[in-house]
């Protein structure tokens, strides 16, 4: 069964700084990798996605990475932002199940 | 505006009662899906549906039913079998896996909290 991991589970970075969530599964036949953004008490807001194919995918400061065959994706926000601080959850489809890791919580303080 | 409308937000109920999570989405998605967040973790999946009138388990479907009679609507049964209710429930749609070769995203739905006492 697939299972996805997230390091750290929780971050609190000055705002400005350059910051790197990373995201690991243990299946690499995946067939695409989804960010999603949670806050508090809501649902969930899809960041990007990348195809199984695909090695990056950027989205205004936003960038991730994928390395299907050693199983690890990598969530970059540049510059950050209070409004940044939120969880960000990455999520693996095995075709017609996605599996979710736990999340990092992140706090950007003014 | 297209999005998946998830009702009530907040519900509570007490322990023995079964208790009904309506979700409704107008993106024409084929497949539509539900799942069970508990705090400090990811998202569980309960059950899933591809097409009307078929749905399948996911990894907690005990204690949960499912109806799927319209493609818009997939509501979510908490029975009272279900030893541990209270949890933020999701709703997520998509277009059929199977149509796209398994590569397609998924939507959510703004999530009913759930307590039970």
């Amino acid at each position: 069964k697939q299972e996805v991991t997230q390091i750290p589970a929780a971050l609190s970075v000055p705002e400005g700084e350059n910051l790197v969530l990373n995201c690991s599964f243990t299946d690499s036949a995946i067939y695409n990798l989804q960010w999603f953004r949670q806050d508090p008490g809501k649902g969930l807001t899809s960041l990007l996605l990348i195809q199984s194919s695909q090695r990056e995918q950027t989205s205004g400061r936003l960038n991730a990475s994928l390395d299907k065959s050693s199983g690890r994706s990598t969530l970059y926000i540049a510059a950050s932002q209070p409004g940044d601080s939120a969880t960000y959850l990455c999520a693996v489809n095995n075709f017609n199940k996605f599996y979710f890791g736990s999340g990092t919580k992140l706090n950007v303080k003014p | 505006d297209g999005g998946i409308t998830q009702s009530p937000k907040y519900l509570f109920r007490k322990e023995g009662q079964n208790v009904t999570l309506s979700c409704e989405q107008n993106l024409n998605h084929d497949a539509m899906y539900w799942y069970r967040q508990d705090p400090g973790q990811g998202l569980r999946l309960i059950y899933y549906s591809q097409i009307v009138n078929d749905f399948q388990k996911g990894d907690i479907a005990e204690g949960y039913s499912v109806s799927r009679e319209k493609k818009e609507s997939f509501p979510l049964t908490v029975t009272s079998a279900q030893k541990n209710p209270t949890a933020f429930y999701l709703c997520a749609s998509s277009i059929d896996p199977v149509k796209t070769g398994g590569d397609y995203e998924q939507y959510f739905g703004p999530g009913t909290r759930l307590t039970v006492t």
